[in-house]
């Protein structure tokens, strides 16, 4: 049974701090990415990984950076956070080859408020 | 770039059925469904690819007119396990590895 996890369910922090968003997946799957989910806009992707040490920007990347160290995490960095990140935060994994063969498999979601 | 889904939201009685529509200004290679409850992460329901297959998964189904660029995605005799949004999420080019997901449907059955 695959599971991504997520290192908290909720946060709040403060404007201007540097935030960290941790993702784990247990399945050894190539794939991974962070979308953030608003009311009305649907998810909207902000980077992807296809392996360690690489990243691709996704459509909505400003404001935000990404890190992967090891296969199975990958990490959401918001460098100065800013109330216009305040927000829901999925991240999702998939096995790799072509999407279209595979799905994505979501973690629970981190709610972020950022005052 | 993003799709769009209609309507935004679907209100059911128990045994009604329900269609909700996605459609891409962008050509297509595959659509993929997925349904989110409220609180949870979002659940893979099923794949169609480029080829205008149907597809059908207990009493949810769902077709792909890649002409249109539009998939559309079934529910039939709804049942209050059905409740929750739903996201189409579209691959523009084959091996994309990437998705954009729809502004979703809010779907609510009641007894």
């Amino acid at each position: 049974d695959v599971k991504v996890t997520q290192s908290s369910r909720y946060l709040v922090k403060r404007t201007g701090e540097k935030v960290f968003l941790e993702c784990v997946q247990d399945m050894d799957h190539e794939n991974m990415f962070w979308y953030r989910q608003d009311p009305g806009l649907g998810l909207r992707l902000i980077y992807f990984s296809y392996d360690v040490k690489m990243k691709e920007k996704g459509d909505i990347p400003e404001g935000y950076s990404v890190s992967r160290e090891k296969k199975e995490r990958f990490s959401l960095i918001l460098e100065s956070a800013s109330t216009n990140q305040t927000s829901m935060y999925l991240c999702a994994s998939s096995n790799g080859g072509t999407v279209s063969q595979e799905t994505q498999y979501f973690g629970p979601g981190t709610r972020l408020l950022v005052l | 770039q993003q799709p769009v889904q209609s309507p935004q939201a679907v209100i059911l009685r128990e045994g009604e059925d329900a269609v909700i529509n996605c459609s891409s200004s962008k050509a297509l290679y595959s659509v993929h469904w997925y349904r989110q409850k409220h609180g949870e992460a979002p659940v893979f329901l099923m794949i169609l690819l480029k080829g205008g297959e149907q597809k059908g998964h207990e009493k949810i189904s769902a077709s792909f007119n890649e002409k249109k660029q539009q998939s559309s995605l079934y529910l039939t005799a709804s049942q209050l396990s059905y409740s929750g949004t739903y996201f189409c999420g579209t691959e523009l080019t084959y091996n994309t590895d990437k998705l954009i997901f729809g502004t979703g449907t809010r779907l609510q059955v009641f007894p």
